[in-house]
């Protein structure tokens, strides 16, 4: 039973660009969170969906953006990046729109912007 | 807003010690009340809960009761192992709400 999935492992940018981080959420979960971790900090949440729509949004700005498919993984973008975006970033899955059930994280994505 | 607050660290054990990581938290209502891990180069992962007050969560030999008095959840272990290093994330979820909100993380490390 595979678990949360996320790609790329690592990511290396630059100030400016754009970039798309994926997930692919546990089997039987419907429900996708995002999280940003900066070193040496607890994760903040980003947002959620369920059933392809942005449910809740934590204090993040609107560079932050993201989607889910039909069946049921998401992408999270984020444009125009800043040296402070470097963080890892966290997937977590669950079912019953996350309010529930507990949520079940990736391994992450390691983002570094030059 | 939600907040949790755990104690520094990093916490420092020689192997078969008693562990306590101390959280507590700020929220409105009844949250529900999570403990997760984090392994070196690794996500998160859950490591117990519990949902009402005076609940008892525990899992691979750590408990933690939800103690609504003292707004605490407090982490136990009677006897930590080397494998137990790890940093240990103490997290809240308000009714209703589909956000975690983490405290910052206490790293521990046991010596042989």
């Amino acid at each position: 039973d595979a678990g949360v999935t996320q790609s790329p492992t690592h990511l290396i940018k630059t100030r400016g660009q754009q970039v798309t981080l994926r997930c692919s959420p546990k089997s039987g979960h419907d429900t996708v969170s995002w999280y940003q971790q900066a070193l040496g900090q607890g994760p903040q949440f980003i947002f959620q969906y369920y059933e392809e729509e942005e449910r809740q949004r934590g204090n993040f700005p609107d560079r932050f953006s993201g989607h889910q498919f039909p069946n049921y993984s998401s992408e999270l973008n984020v444009n125009a990046l800043l040296l402070g975006d470097s963080a890892l970033y966290l997937c977590a899955s669950s079912s019953g729109q996350g309010m529930v059930q507990p949520q079940h994280f990736g391994d992450g994505t390691r983002l570094s912007i030059l | 807003g939600d907040s949790v607050t755990q104690m520094e660290g990093p916490v420092t054990l020689s192997e078969e010690a008693f562990l306590t990581i101390n959280c507590t938290y700020t929220a409105t209502g009844y949250p529900s009340l999570f403990w997760y891990v984090q392994y070196p180069g690794e996500g998160l992962q859950l490591l117990l809960k519990a949902t009402k007050a005076d609940d008892k969560g525990s899992n691979k030999g750590f408990e933690a009761t939800y103690r609504k008095e003292t707004t605490s959840f407090h982490l136990e272990k009677g006897s930590v192992q080397v494998s137990d290093s790890a940093v240990y994330f103490c997290a809240l979820r308000r009714t209703g709400r589909r956000a975690l909100t983490f405290g910052s993380g206490t790293r521990l490390q046991v010596q042989p």
